[in-house]
């Protein structure tokens, strides 16, 4: 148990649905991440969000919109995707900006 | 761009052997860390480096801060089947404070 947490843990979805992804941290951290990780490949940062704001955006498709309320809780919302978004997504987060991370269980999708 | 090169890609050992893998980067690190990944998790972070030249164990696990600051190594001593995973290595870069990821080892132990 990390302290962050992913829900769902699984999901399958067409690519005409729209889902969102849930990443809550219990650690008192004020910056979050999205990271999406596929088979053989290094882990991709797609987002992150310090205090709240986004400070990052690694050049990720409008089909995936993040939303962080408040330092706790990060969002990763879902519409239209591909096949290709199939993969394994991580939260993260850590005390400050770039400081060392934690990963939640992350979420495995499915787009068919 | 920023590199880091993680190796070996995988690994197929004997229970109870020791095991080591490394990092190297293509610029200067100002921290280190390794994390294992079970299948279906998250990666877990195992240790957490931040000066150069330094040692630290986890248990059977000991890693090390080069002292060029551009390399890393994880050994795993005694190795046992719960050690199975992926190990990855993640540094950040003192240019522009990113941290990036190796690609990671994949370790598998033979009865």
């Amino acid at each position: 148990e990390t302290g962050v947490t992913q829900t769902p843990r699984h999901l399958v979805m067409g690519m005409t649905n729209k889902k969102s992804l849930k990443c809550e941290q219990h650690l008192g951290h004020n910056a979050m991440y999205w990271y999406k990780q596929s088979a053989k490949k290094p882990l991709e940062l797609m987002f992150v969000y310090n205090f709240k704001e986004q400070t990052e955006n690694n050049s990720v498709p409008s089909r995936f919109s993040p939303e962080c309320p408040n330092s706790s809780h990060l969002f990763l919302h879902l519409h239209t995707l591909q096949p290709e978004d199939s993969a394994l997504y991580l939260c993260a987060s850590s005390q400050s900006y770039q400081e060392t991370q934690y990963f939640g269980p992350g979420t495995r999708l499915l787009v068919l | 761009g920023q590199q880091l090169n993680q190796s070996p890609q995988s690994m197929f050992i004997q229970e109870g052997e020791d095991v080591s893998m490394n990092c190297t980067s293509s610029s200067i690190f100002n921290t280190w860390l390794w994390y294992k990944q079970d299948p279906g998790e998250g990666p877990v972070l195992l240790i957490a480096l931040y000066k150069a030249g330094e040692l630290t164990s986890n248990g059977r696990l000991t890693a090390q801060f080069g002292i060029t600051r551009k390399d890393s190594f994880l050994n795993i001593s005694a190795s046992i089947p719960s050690d199975v995973g992926i190990y990855f290595c993640a540094g950040q870069d003192l240019s522009d404070d990113k941290i990036i990821f190796g690609k990671g080892t994949r370790l598998h132990i033979l009865p």
